[in-house]
């Protein structure tokens, strides 16, 4: 089963309106950790906004906030008032568990065009 | 912050050279590596992980004798892709993550990827 499930492959939204990317996860441990990553067209990987398994409140990182809902396990992100420089992909990444080499499983992604 | 150098940031080369990309983490120590491959329009998927000292972990399904790891130092891991064909093709990324520096919740980072073109 997929761990991490990102079900809009592709997203407009305009330019100054807010947009939500979804993402829903999938796992046993108790303790873990959700990512958002913004890949352009470059290829490098810019980290976002992370929400961890124990958290109360949603992440929030300038216009980029979490809307973490642990019992649907879905952590989507909200980008407010979007930017034409927002027009990339988006990847939901989740670690599970503390240890220190715990690697990042990746949905699929979202890509995001920004209409001016 | 933290920072992760990929070197080259793009390689064509004719089939069957091999290729070695390196992954350094410019101010931490990283004791674990990870590398990724990207195809296009795809998500990233773990080849392997690097372990400093000892052998790589491999994901299911990649060739290890095709992708050698080594991860001889606290900042540098190496991906040489071996007698390198058309099929490898792809966009191989590596990411590292700070262990000691707090915060504990520290993210992964990466590299700027390697495109790699196999003619």
């Amino acid at each position: 089963a997929q761990k991490i499930t990102q079900t809009q492959p592709g997203m407009f939204v305009q330019e100054k309106e807010a947009v939500t990317l979804d993402c829903t996860y999938d796992t046993s441990d108790q303790s873990y950790g959700l990512f958002w990553y913004k890949q352009p067209s470059s290829g490098e990987m810019i980290f976002l906004i992370y929400q961890g398994s124990y958290d109360e409140q949603n992440a929030t990182e300038g216009r980029y906030s979490l809307n973490f809902q642990k019992a649907r396990k879905s952590a989507n992100l909200v980008i407010s008032a979007s930017q034409l420089g927002d027009s990339a992909m988006y990847f939901c990444a989740m670690r599970e568990g503390l240890g220190a080499g715990n690697m990042l499983t990746f949905g699929g992604g979202t890509r995001l065009m920004v209409k001016p | 912050g933290a920072v992760v150098s990929q070197h080259p940031s793009r390689v064509i080369c004719k089939s069957g050279t091999s290729v070695k990309i390196e992954c350094r983490s410019l101010d931490f120590q990283a004791t674990t590596m990870f590398w990724y491959r990207q195809f296009p329009k795809q998500s990233l998927m773990l080849m392997a992980t690097s372990n400093e000292g000892s052998k790589a972990t491999y994901e299911q399904g990649v060739e290890k004798d095709k992708f050698l790891i080594n991860h001889a130092s606290l900042t540098l891991s190496t991906l040489t892709v071996t007698s390198a064909h058309p099929e490898d093709s792809s966009f191989y990324i590596c990411s590292a993550r700070d262990l000691i520096r707090p915060p504990s919740n520290q993210p992964q980072h990466f590299g700027d990827g390697t495109r790699l073109s196999i003619l």
